[in-house]
Protein backbone atom coordinates (compact mmCIF):
# COMPACT_ATOMS: atom_id res chain seq x y z
CA UNK A 1 0.00 0.00 0.00
CA UNK A 2 1.35 3.44 -0.93
CA UNK A 3 2.09 5.62 2.17
CA UNK A 4 2.85 9.24 2.98
CA UNK A 5 5.02 10.49 5.41
CA UNK A 6 5.68 14.11 6.60
CA UNK A 7 8.34 14.49 8.95
CA UNK A 8 7.76 17.79 9.95
CA UNK A 9 4.38 18.20 12.44
CA UNK A 10 5.11 21.74 13.00
CA UNK A 11 6.85 24.48 11.18
CA UNK A 12 7.15 28.35 11.62
CA UNK A 13 8.76 31.32 9.31
CA UNK A 14 8.62 34.74 9.05
CA UNK A 15 6.26 36.74 7.35
CA UNK A 16 8.27 37.32 3.65
CA UNK A 17 10.90 34.86 4.13
CA UNK A 18 10.54 31.14 2.62
CA UNK A 19 10.10 27.87 4.01
CA UNK A 20 10.09 24.28 2.50
CA UNK A 21 7.58 21.52 3.83
CA UNK A 22 9.13 17.86 3.16
CA UNK A 23 7.00 14.86 2.07
CA UNK A 24 8.55 11.30 0.91
CA UNK A 25 6.11 8.82 -0.09
CA UNK A 26 6.46 4.83 -1.13
CA UNK A 27 4.59 3.61 -4.29
CA UNK A 28 6.11 0.67 -6.61
CA UNK A 29 4.35 2.80 -9.82
CA UNK A 30 5.55 4.29 -12.43
CA UNK A 31 2.05 6.41 -13.30
CA UNK A 32 1.39 8.73 -10.27
CA UNK A 33 -0.03 12.16 -9.08
CA UNK A 34 1.18 14.01 -6.15
CA UNK A 35 -0.16 17.19 -4.50
CA UNK A 36 -0.34 19.30 -1.69
CA UNK A 37 -3.13 20.57 -0.24
CA UNK A 38 -3.74 23.61 2.67
CA UNK A 39 -6.32 23.63 5.05
CA UNK A 40 -5.95 27.30 6.76
CA UNK A 41 -8.11 27.58 10.26
CA UNK A 42 -11.67 27.94 8.68
CA UNK A 43 -11.23 24.36 7.52
CA UNK A 44 -11.59 24.37 3.83
CA UNK A 45 -9.48 21.85 2.24
CA UNK A 46 -7.77 23.99 -0.67
CA UNK A 47 -5.83 22.37 -3.45
CA UNK A 48 -2.47 24.66 -3.94
CA UNK A 49 -0.17 22.56 -6.44
CA UNK A 50 -0.66 19.24 -8.26
CA UNK A 51 2.31 17.31 -10.13
CA UNK A 52 2.27 14.66 -12.53
CA UNK A 53 5.03 11.76 -11.83
CA UNK A 54 5.88 11.68 -15.66
CA UNK A 55 6.61 15.12 -16.14
CA UNK A 56 10.46 15.92 -14.87
CA UNK A 57 9.20 19.90 -14.60
CA UNK A 58 8.46 20.72 -11.13
CA UNK A 59 5.06 22.01 -11.00
CA UNK A 60 4.68 26.39 -9.66
CA UNK A 61 1.35 28.14 -8.95
CA UNK A 62 2.87 31.78 -7.90
CA UNK A 63 4.52 31.58 -4.68
CA UNK A 64 4.20 28.26 -4.34
CA UNK A 65 6.63 25.59 -5.96
CA UNK A 66 7.71 22.00 -5.44
CA UNK A 67 10.74 20.31 -5.90
CA UNK A 68 10.01 16.79 -7.09
CA UNK A 69 12.90 14.12 -6.86
CA UNK A 70 11.13 11.08 -8.39
CA UNK A 71 14.18 8.46 -7.79
CA UNK A 72 14.50 9.66 -4.22
CA UNK A 73 10.42 9.66 -3.87
CA UNK A 74 10.27 12.85 -2.51
CA UNK A 75 7.64 16.01 -2.73
CA UNK A 76 8.67 19.32 -1.06
CA UNK A 77 6.70 22.46 -0.93
CA UNK A 78 8.35 25.49 -1.33
CA UNK A 79 6.65 28.71 -0.67
CA UNK A 80 8.40 31.99 -1.34
CA UNK A 81 7.54 35.07 0.45
CA UNK A 82 5.41 33.62 2.97
CA UNK A 83 2.05 35.73 3.97
CA UNK A 84 -0.10 35.30 7.07
CA UNK A 85 -3.07 33.79 5.07
CA UNK A 86 -0.51 30.79 4.31
CA UNK A 87 -0.69 29.90 7.96
CA UNK A 88 -3.00 26.76 7.80
CA UNK A 89 -2.50 22.76 7.41
CA UNK A 90 -0.18 21.53 4.22
CA UNK A 91 -1.59 17.77 3.56
CA UNK A 92 0.70 16.30 1.03
CA UNK A 93 -1.60 13.40 -1.10
CA UNK A 94 -0.45 10.82 -3.21
CA UNK A 95 -3.13 9.03 -6.00
CA UNK A 96 -1.95 6.18 -8.06
CA UNK A 97 -2.12 6.99 -12.11
CA UNK A 98 -6.21 5.71 -12.95
CA UNK A 99 -6.92 5.43 -9.29
CA UNK A 100 -9.82 6.98 -7.64
CA UNK A 101 -8.73 7.05 -4.49
CA UNK A 102 -6.18 9.67 -2.67
CA UNK A 103 -3.67 9.01 0.00
CA UNK A 104 -2.69 11.90 2.75
CA UNK A 105 0.10 12.12 4.79
CA UNK A 106 -0.17 13.40 8.44
CA UNK A 107 -0.29 17.21 7.71
CA UNK A 108 2.38 19.92 8.53
CA UNK A 109 1.07 22.70 10.66
CA UNK A 110 2.75 26.40 9.47
CA UNK A 111 3.14 29.22 10.98
CA UNK A 112 3.53 32.45 9.20
CA UNK A 113 4.65 35.31 12.44
CA UNK A 114 4.35 38.88 11.33
CA UNK B 1 -18.01 25.01 -2.44
CA UNK B 2 -18.39 24.37 -6.21
CA UNK B 3 -21.29 22.65 -5.59
CA UNK B 4 -20.65 20.66 -2.69
CA UNK B 5 -22.56 20.80 0.81
CA UNK B 6 -22.51 18.72 3.81
CA UNK B 7 -25.08 18.55 6.71
CA UNK B 8 -25.24 18.37 9.27
CA UNK B 9 -21.69 20.75 9.65
CA UNK B 10 -22.37 20.03 13.42
CA UNK B 11 -23.29 17.14 15.53
CA UNK B 12 -23.40 15.62 18.96
CA UNK B 13 -24.85 12.49 19.87
CA UNK B 14 -24.61 9.67 22.54
CA UNK B 15 -22.64 6.65 22.03
CA UNK B 16 -24.79 3.87 20.98
CA UNK B 17 -27.46 6.02 18.54
CA UNK B 18 -27.30 6.35 14.92
CA UNK B 19 -26.04 9.01 12.58
CA UNK B 20 -26.52 9.78 9.04
CA UNK B 21 -24.16 12.60 7.80
CA UNK B 22 -25.28 13.63 4.05
CA UNK B 23 -23.42 14.88 1.20
CA UNK B 24 -25.14 16.60 -1.66
CA UNK B 25 -23.40 17.72 -5.04
CA UNK B 26 -24.77 19.89 -7.95
CA UNK B 27 -21.74 19.14 -10.09
CA UNK B 28 -22.69 15.98 -11.36
CA UNK B 29 -19.38 14.48 -10.83
CA UNK B 30 -19.13 10.47 -10.67
CA UNK B 31 -16.78 9.96 -8.02
CA UNK B 32 -17.59 11.01 -3.93
CA UNK B 33 -15.21 10.08 -1.16
CA UNK B 34 -15.81 10.41 2.83
CA UNK B 35 -12.79 11.15 4.83
CA UNK B 36 -12.25 10.97 8.51
CA UNK B 37 -9.67 13.98 9.98
CA UNK B 38 -8.24 13.17 13.16
CA UNK B 39 -5.21 14.77 14.81
CA UNK B 40 -2.07 13.34 14.02
CA UNK B 41 -3.28 11.00 11.58
CA UNK B 42 -4.42 13.46 8.39
CA UNK B 43 -7.46 12.57 6.14
CA UNK B 44 -8.36 9.11 6.20
CA UNK B 45 -10.23 7.61 3.73
CA UNK B 46 -13.70 6.00 4.93
CA UNK B 47 -15.84 4.65 1.70
CA UNK B 48 -15.89 6.39 -1.70
CA UNK B 49 -18.46 5.98 -4.55
CA UNK B 50 -17.34 5.45 -8.19
CA UNK B 51 -21.37 5.68 -9.42
CA UNK B 52 -24.89 5.37 -8.36
CA UNK B 53 -24.91 2.01 -6.50
CA UNK B 54 -21.17 1.30 -6.84
CA UNK B 55 -19.40 2.09 -3.57
CA UNK B 56 -16.00 0.06 -2.06
CA UNK B 57 -14.08 0.71 1.10
CA UNK B 58 -10.91 2.76 2.27
CA UNK B 59 -9.04 2.49 4.82
CA UNK B 60 -11.18 3.04 7.72
CA UNK B 61 -14.49 1.42 6.77
CA UNK B 62 -15.34 -0.48 9.82
CA UNK B 63 -18.40 0.42 11.60
CA UNK B 64 -19.58 2.89 8.71
CA UNK B 65 -21.67 2.18 6.11
CA UNK B 66 -22.48 4.06 3.24
CA UNK B 67 -25.22 4.39 -0.03
CA UNK B 68 -26.27 6.24 -3.20
CA UNK B 69 -29.05 5.81 -4.52
CA UNK B 70 -29.09 9.23 -6.58
CA UNK B 71 -25.92 11.14 -8.41
CA UNK B 72 -25.86 13.75 -6.15
CA UNK B 73 -26.73 12.41 -2.65
CA UNK B 74 -23.75 10.23 -0.85
CA UNK B 75 -25.04 9.27 2.72
CA UNK B 76 -22.37 8.36 5.28
CA UNK B 77 -24.33 5.43 8.34
CA UNK B 78 -22.93 5.11 11.31
CA UNK B 79 -25.27 1.94 12.54
CA UNK B 80 -24.04 2.79 16.01
CA UNK B 81 -21.97 5.65 16.86
CA UNK B 82 -18.89 4.82 19.41
CA UNK B 83 -16.73 8.18 21.02
CA UNK B 84 -13.83 6.93 18.79
CA UNK B 85 -15.82 8.28 15.94
CA UNK B 86 -15.63 11.52 17.37
CA UNK B 87 -14.18 13.39 14.02
CA UNK B 88 -14.49 15.73 11.23
CA UNK B 89 -15.98 14.77 8.52
CA UNK B 90 -15.09 15.42 4.83
CA UNK B 91 -17.07 14.60 1.51
CA UNK B 92 -15.08 15.48 -1.58
CA UNK B 93 -16.24 15.23 -5.51
CA UNK B 94 -14.25 14.74 -8.35
CA UNK B 95 -15.85 14.53 -12.22
CA UNK B 96 -12.24 12.63 -13.38
CA UNK B 97 -10.44 10.23 -11.98
CA UNK B 98 -7.62 10.53 -13.68
CA UNK B 99 -6.74 14.18 -12.74
CA UNK B 100 -7.77 12.95 -9.07
CA UNK B 101 -8.32 16.61 -8.17
CA UNK B 102 -10.83 16.61 -5.00
CA UNK B 103 -13.26 19.25 -4.64
CA UNK B 104 -14.24 18.98 -0.80
CA UNK B 105 -17.26 19.99 1.28
CA UNK B 106 -16.40 22.05 4.34
CA UNK B 107 -16.59 19.07 6.98
CA UNK B 108 -19.15 18.10 9.48
CA UNK B 109 -17.47 17.90 12.97
CA UNK B 110 -19.13 14.90 14.96
CA UNK B 111 -18.61 14.34 18.62
CA UNK B 112 -19.95 11.02 20.21
CA UNK B 113 -20.27 11.50 24.19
Amino acid sequence: AQTVTQSQPEMSVQEAETVTLSCTYDTSENNYYLFWYKQPPSRQMILVIRQEAYKQQNATENRFSVNFQKAAKSFSLKISDSQLGDTAMYFCAFAEGGSEKLVFGKGTKLTVNP
Amino acid sequence: DAGITQSPRHKVTETGTPVTLRCHQTENHRYMYWYRQDPGHGLRLIHYSYGVKDTDKGEVSDGYSVSRSKTEDFLLTLESATSSQTSVYFCAITGDSGANVLTFGAGSRLTVL
